[in-house]
C-alpha cells in the first residue's frame, strides 16, 4: 500500500519570505502523479500543484514549484515571495497512473502554514 | 462553470441516529468520490464511482455506510447508524475519467 508521510505539522514563515514544506512517500510503482493540496480554513481543498513521476523536470506554478527526488521517495513544496493568502493547510498526495481499478488520493496528514505579517 | 455541491454544510446528530448527505459533481464527470476527513488528519477514500458503478469501495464500513449515483450524476451518502467516531468532513470529489479532482466544500458532521 502506498503511503505519503508529512513530518511537519505547523509551519510558519513572514510575509514575502521562503518556506519549504516537505514530504516524502512509499510505493512499489513506477507510473504515479504527485499532488500539493491546499485547504484555506472553511473552504474548499483546492489543486496547488502536480508532478508526474516520468517528468524529471521540476513542476512550477507562479510562486509555486517542487523538488521531486523519484530515488528519494521525496516531494518538497516551496513557496516563494509568501502572501497571507497562503496561509492554510497543505496536503500531499499520491495517486496511482494508469491500470484498471481505484484512482483514489492517498494524503499525508497535512501541514500548517502561518504566514506572518 | 458550477464547482461541485454539497449539501448540508453542517449537520449535528445524536449518536445511533441516520444522517445522508448530498453531491452534485461537476456537468460532465464520470467519476465522483466521498472522502472522509477526520480532525487533524487527510482525507481517505470512502467509496469511488465510475458513472453510477463501483469502482473501489474497500474502506467503506459497509455495516453502517451506504452510497449510491443513481443515473451517473448526483450521489448521496448515508450512515446508519451513526457513531461517535463519525464526526468528521465529508468531502465530495469528481473528475473526468482520472484526470484532476475538483473538491467539493464538504459536510461538517458531528455526532454527539
Amino acid at each position: 500500500a502506498q503511503t505519503v508521510t508529512q513530518s511537519q505539522p505547523e509551519m510558519s514563515v513572514q510575509e514575502a519570505e521562503t518556506v519549504t514544506l516537505s514530504c516524502t512517500y512509499d510505493t512499489s510503482e513506477s507510473d504515479y502523479y504527485l499532488f500539493w493540496y491546499k485547504q484555506p480554513p472553511s473552504r474548499q481543498m483546492i489543486l496547488v500543484i502536480r508532478q508526474e513521476a516520468y517528468k524529471q523536470q521540476n513542476a512550477t506554478e507562479n510562486r509555486f514549484s517542487v523538488n521531486f527526488q523519484k530515488a528519494a521517495k521525496s516531494f518538497s513544496l516551496k513557496i516563494s515571495d509568501s502572501q497571507l493568502g497562503d496561509a492554510a493547510m497543505y496536503f500531499c498526495a499520491y495517486r496511482r497512473g494508469s491500470g484498471a481499478g481505484s484512482y483514489q488520493l492517498t494524503f499525508g496528514k497535512g501541514t500548517k502554514l502561518s504566514v506572518i505579517p | 462553470e458550477a464547482g461541485v455541491a454539497q449539501s448540508p454544510r453542517y449537520k449535528i446528530i445524536e449518536k445511533r441516529q441516520s444522517v445522508a448527505f448530498w453531491c452534485n459533481p461537476i456537468s460532465g464527470h464520470a467519476t465522483l468520490y466521498w472522502y472522509q476527513q477526520i480532525l487533524g488528519q487527510g482525507p481517505k477514500l470512502l467509496i469511488q464511482f465510475q458513472n453510477n458503478g463501483v469502482v473501489d469501495d474497500s474502506q467503506l464500513p459497509k455495516d453502517r455506510f451506504s452510497a449510491e449515483r443513481l443515473k451517473g450524476v448526483d450521489s448521496t451518502l448515508k450512515i446508519q447508524p451513526a457513531k461517535l467516531e463519525d464526526s468528521a468532513v465529508y468531502l465530495c470529489a469528481s473528475s473526468l475519467m482520472y484526470n484532476e479532482q475538483f473538491f467539493g466544500p464538504g459536510t461538517r458532521l458531528t455526532v454527539l
